[in-house]
């Protein structure tokens, strides 16, 4: 079955313009969480989402946020971008709730430049 | 609150050399760990878990046994390959609450 694809892969922007990713978990998971990768902070949790609500938020200020469709896929915006916002995007989904016994599978994730 | 740690990298073997990489973690109640790992210009896989104490989670030559004793989850392979140079990362779930605390990742490079 096909894994969790998001979109686009790559991307540029500039500081001040704003930016929506979108993900598309496996079929029949009905949670999605993103995370946020840099090189200096690591893996950080943005938010989740569990039938169309947020579950769970990190600690990312408000230009961060996100939806989730009935169709379980997702999407992320970033509004007044900042150079600090360039990370690889990565999406998750699993059948239940995050953690547990409900397995994470990643997708490849959406890599952001800001310049 | 809870945390993950491990050992810092680059960690840099030779082919068919034995790998530890170290984990330990700092949570109160049951814990579920796991060890995932990133390829280059990939996400991350799920790589093994373990749900309780003194389990052991396997997978492509890979293990890892859960020790409440010693708050560790430490990553062994007995003959590593240079396709097994990734980015790997240690995580878990808190008892009660579900998102996962990841550690920082320990980048494992193999040299023919």
């Amino acid at each position: 079955k096909a894994g969790v694809t998001q979109t686009p892969r790559y991307l540029i922007k500039t500081r001040g313009q704003q930016v929506t990713l979108s993900c598309s978990p496996i079929s029949g998971h009905r949670s999605v969480s993103w995370y946020q990768q840099t090189p200096g902070q690591g893996l950080q949790f943005l938010f989740e989402y569990f039938s169309e609500t947020q579950r769970n938020k990190g600690n990312f200020p408000g230009r961060f946020s996100g939806r989730q469709f009935s169709n379980s896929r997702s999407e992320m915006n970033v509004s007044t971008l900042e150079l600090g916002d360039s990370a690889l995007y990565l999406c998750a989904s699993s059948l239940g709730p995050a953690g547990g016994a409900n397995v994470l599978t990643f997708g490849a994730g959406s890599r952001l430049t800001v310049l | 609150g809870d945390s993950v740690t491990q050992m810092e990298g680059p960690v840099t073997l030779s082919e068919e050399a034995f790998l530890t990489i170290n984990c330990t973690y700092t949570a109160t109640g049951y814990p579920s760990l796991f060890w995932y790992v990133q390829y280059p210009g990939e996400g991350l896989q799920l790589l093994l878990k373990a749900t309780k104490a003194d389990d052991k989670g396997s997978n492509k030559g890979f293990e890892a046994t859960y020790r409440k004793e010693t708050t560790s989850f430490h990553l062994e392979k007995g003959s590593v390959q240079v396709s097994d140079s990734a980015v790997y990362f240690c995580a878990l779930t808190p008892g009660g609450n579900y998102q996962l605390i990841w550690g920082a990742g320990t980048k494992l490079i193999i040299k023919p």
